[in-house]
């Protein structure tokens, strides 16, 4: 079993829709959680992090913790075509050592006008 | 404030041929890591770097990498002899002594071995 598992997608989604992106991972003890946006052939952009279970606002950002059932989600209202990208779900499992991360393949957005 | 920098940016070499890349953390960043993404696959980590001290180097595939962060700034990341496996993005992270796990991003090395 992978260790962090994203649907590759691509998802997409109308101007102004709400965009939900999931990741599901294996070490029910991970304690860190994280989302990153990335552009073609750019750098990935931290835009959420989250460590407890329940739901945590940023602007139109809404990531969701859900340790028990082992996935969080991050959801994009009033989407825009400048979200198109690929998200990357990112945990940190503690049994590996250290604070390294453990990326998802990541999911493609595209965002339509 | 400056991001993470990396250069250089892309490089193409030969198999059997020596390549180095480097990565400037933030400034203040006591935590420096070394990512890498073969095409189709995620990104995977390599090595971890404490200020001048390798913490973790699990994910370091072989003994033809060596990575390097003297005086606890910048670091390089040398590969030599380069295979065609090692073809990919290398991507370089910083984060904050405090905050180990938000990571933040330079723009990657593509790093073409032919």
């Amino acid at each position: 079993q992978k260790e962090v598992e994203q649907n590759s997608g691509p998802l997409s989604v109308p101007e102004g829709a709400i965009a939900s992106l999931n990741c599901t991972y294996s070490d029910r003890v991970s304690q860190s959680f994280f989302w990153y946006r990335q552009y073609s052939g750019k750098s990935p952009e931290l835009i959420m992090s989250i460590y407890s279970n329940g739901d945590k606002e940023d602007g139109r950002f809404t990531a969701q913790l859900n340790k028990a059932s082992q996935y969080v989600s991050l959801l994009i209202r009033d989407s825009q075509p400048s979200d198109s990208a690929t998200y990357l779900c990112a945990v940190n499992l503690l049994n590996q050592a250290g604070t390294a991360l453990i990326f998802g393949k990541g999911t493609t957005l595209s965002v339509s006008s | 404030e400056a991001g993470v920098t990396q250069f250089p940016s892309h490089s193409v070499i030969e198999k059997g041929q020596t390549v180095t890349l480097r990565c400037d953390p933030i400034s203040g960043h006591d935590n420096l890591y070394w990512y890498r993404r073969v095409m189709g696959k995620e990104i995977k980590f390599l090595l971890h770097f404490v200020k001048e001290s390798k913490q973790d180097e699990s994910g370091m595939p072989n003994n033809r990498f060596l990575a390097e962060r003297t005086g606890g700034t910048y670091s390089t990341l040398k590969v030599q002899p380069a295979e065609l496996e090692d073809s990919g993005v290398y991507f370089c992270a910083s984060s904050q002594r405090g905050r180990p796990y938000e990571q933040y991003f330079g723009p990657g090395t593509r790093l073409t071995v032919t």
